[in-house]
C-alpha cells in the first residue's frame, strides 16, 4: 500500500531554515510527482509546490519562490522541502502528498503523509 | 491567483439528512476542481477528482456536480463519519489553491 512517511516536528528561530523529509513507499518512486502542502493552526490548506521524482524538476507557488527547495534522493525514495527565511507566519503543519495520476502534475493529492509540525517561534 | 470561496463556512446536520456545499470560483476553471475530507488531526483524503469523479474507495453518498465558476458536494444521507471539514480546491491553474473549508457538525 502507498505510504507517506514524514519527518518530525520541528522548532526553529526566526530566519533559519527547516528540511523536512517524506519517504515513500507501496510504489514506484520516480513515477508520480510529489506536492507539498501547508496548514497553518487552525487554518485552511496552501500548496507550496512540486517536485518530478523522475527529472528532478519542480515547480513552486510564486510566493514560496526564492525560499523554497524541493530535491529527492531516489536511492532511498525520499523527497525533501526545505524552506529558509523562517518567519512567525510559516508555522504550520507541511504535508507531502503523492499526485492522483502517473507521469503528471495533475494537482490532485490522492495519498498524504501524516504532516510535519514547523514552529516559527523566537 | 484564483480565489475559491465556499458556502457555508459551518453547517450543522444531523445523521441521515442530505447536505449541499457550494464552491465558487473567481474566474472559470472548467470541471478542474477537487473536493478533500479533513478531520481533527488528520492528513486531507481525496474524496471527488475533475468536479464529479468519485475516488476509489469512496462511498457512493458523496457527489459532484458543476463546472466552469460554480460547484457543489452533496451528501445524500449524512453518516457519522462524515462530521468534518470539506475542502475544494481548483486544479485548473497555478498557484493551485483551495476553499476556507466547510465544517459539518452534529445538529
Amino acid at each position: 500500500q502507498v505510504q507517506l512517511v514524514q519527518s518530525g516536528a520541528e522548532v526553529k528561530k526566526p530566519g533559519a531554515s527547516v528540511k523536512v523529509s517524506c519517504k515513500a513507499s507501496g510504489y514506484t518512486f520516480t513515477d508520480y510527482y510529489l506536492h507539498w502542502v501547508r496548514q497553518a493552526p487552525g487554518q485552511g490548506l496552501q500548496w507550496v509546490g512540486w517536485i518530478n521524482p523522475n527529472s528532478g524538476g519542480t515547480n513552486s507557488a510564486q510566493k514560496f519562490q526564492g525560499r523554497v527547495t524541493m530535491t529527492r534522493d531516489t536511492s532511498i525514495t525520499t523527497a525533501y522541502m526545505e524552506l529558509s527565511g523562517l518567519k512567525s507566519d510559516d508555522t504550520a503543519i507541511y504535508y507531502c502528498a503523492r499526485d492522483r495520476l502517473a507521469s503528471a502534475g495533475t494537482g490532485s493529492f490522492a495519498y498524504w503523509g501524516q504532516g510535519t509540525l514547523v514552529t516559527v517561534s523566537s | 491567483d484564483i480565489q475559491m470561496t465556499q458556502s457555508p463556512s459551518t453547517l450543522s446536520a444531523s445523521v441521515g439528512d442530505r447536505v449541499t456545499i457550494t464552491c465558487r470560483a473567481s474566474q472559470n476553471i472548467g470541471n478542474w476542481l477537487d473536493w478533500y475530507q479533513q478531520k481533527p488531526g488528520k492528513a486531507p483524503k481525496l474524496l471527488i477528482y475533475e468536479a464529479s469523479v468519485l475516488e476509489s474507495g469512496v462511498p457512493s453518498r458523496f457527489s459532484g456536480s458543476g463546472s466552469g465558476t460554480e460547484f457543489t458536494l452533496t451528501i445524500s444521507s449524512l453518516q457519522p463519519d462524515d462530521f468534518a471539514t470539506y475542502y475544494c480546491q481548483q486544479e485548473n491553474s497555478y498557484p493551485w489553491t483551495f476553499g476556507q473549508g466547510t465544517k459539518v457538525e452534529i445538529k
